[in-house]
């Protein structure tokens, strides 16, 4: 167990649909990363939170949202879903707001948009 | 703008084989990090190692050792007797600014070893 928290697992949803992912940090981490892997485009790197403050912003759709809240977890909201949005979405923390810190890795949500 | 280059898509090799996964980077940072990380077929993402663009000492953990050439902008990783537990995806990724951008990670190699 890494400390890192994802929650569903696994999710399957139609298009159009409107889901919403969870992630706990590690216990004391203060930042929270978000990446998409699909079998064509591998990591792809959407979003980081700090402290409750976006810190970075990567190849994050329109669609796409997320927010970090007072006691650190964190929400990506995925809309409008598309069959291309089928991937693997993984959280990562880390203590500070550096890469250099450290990930830890989540063992992701699985989204099926069929 | 930060990329990250693994050529080789898929590796099989047979069990006690040596196995080298490139990694080559780009970036107009001078200071930067480099790591590789594990995806075991469970599919978390495991650390391996870390490197600062500053030392480019070869490292060896085990049968796991790296080879670290900013002349050529090369990360590679060496898996010595290879073993079926190594069977997995391997990413290497790249932070710039002394570390604080997020991780950008090649495609990955996925490396099968078979007995």
């Amino acid at each position: 167990d890494s400390g890192v928290t994802q929650t569903p697992k696994h999710l399957i949803t139609a298009t159009g649909q409107r889901v919403t992912l969870r992630c706990s940090p590690r216990s004391g981490d203060l930042s929270v990363y978000w990446y998409q892997q699909s079998l064509d485009q591998g990591l792809q790197f959407l979003i980081q939170y700090y402290n409750g403050e976006e810190r970075a912003k990567g190849n994050i759709l329109e669609r796409f949202s997320a927010q970090q809240f007072p006691d650190l977890h964190s929400e990506l909201n995925l809309s409008s879903l598309e069959l291309g949005d089928s991937a693997l979405y993984f959280c990562a923390s880390s203590v500070g707001n550096r890469a250099v810190d450290g990930y830890t890795f989540g063992s992701g949500t699985r989204l099926t948009v069929v | 703008a930060q990329k990250v280059t693994q050529a080789q898509t898929e590796i099989s090799v047979v069990e006690k084989e040596d196995v080298t996964l490139d990694c080559v980077y780009e970036t107009r940072d001078t200071t930067y990090y480099l790591f590789w990380y594990k995806q075991p077929p469970s599919g978390e993402l495991v650390f391996l190692i870390r490197r600062n663009s500053f030392d480019e000492q070869n490292e060896i953990s085990g049968r796991y050792s790296w080879n670290f050439q900013k002349s050529t902008s090369s990360f590679n990783f060496t898996i010595t007797a290879s073993q079926v537990v190594d069977s997995a995806v391997y990413f290497c990724a790249l932070s710039e600014s002394s570390g604080n951008t997020p991780l950008v990670f090649g495609k990955g190699t996925r490396l099968s070893v078979i007995a």
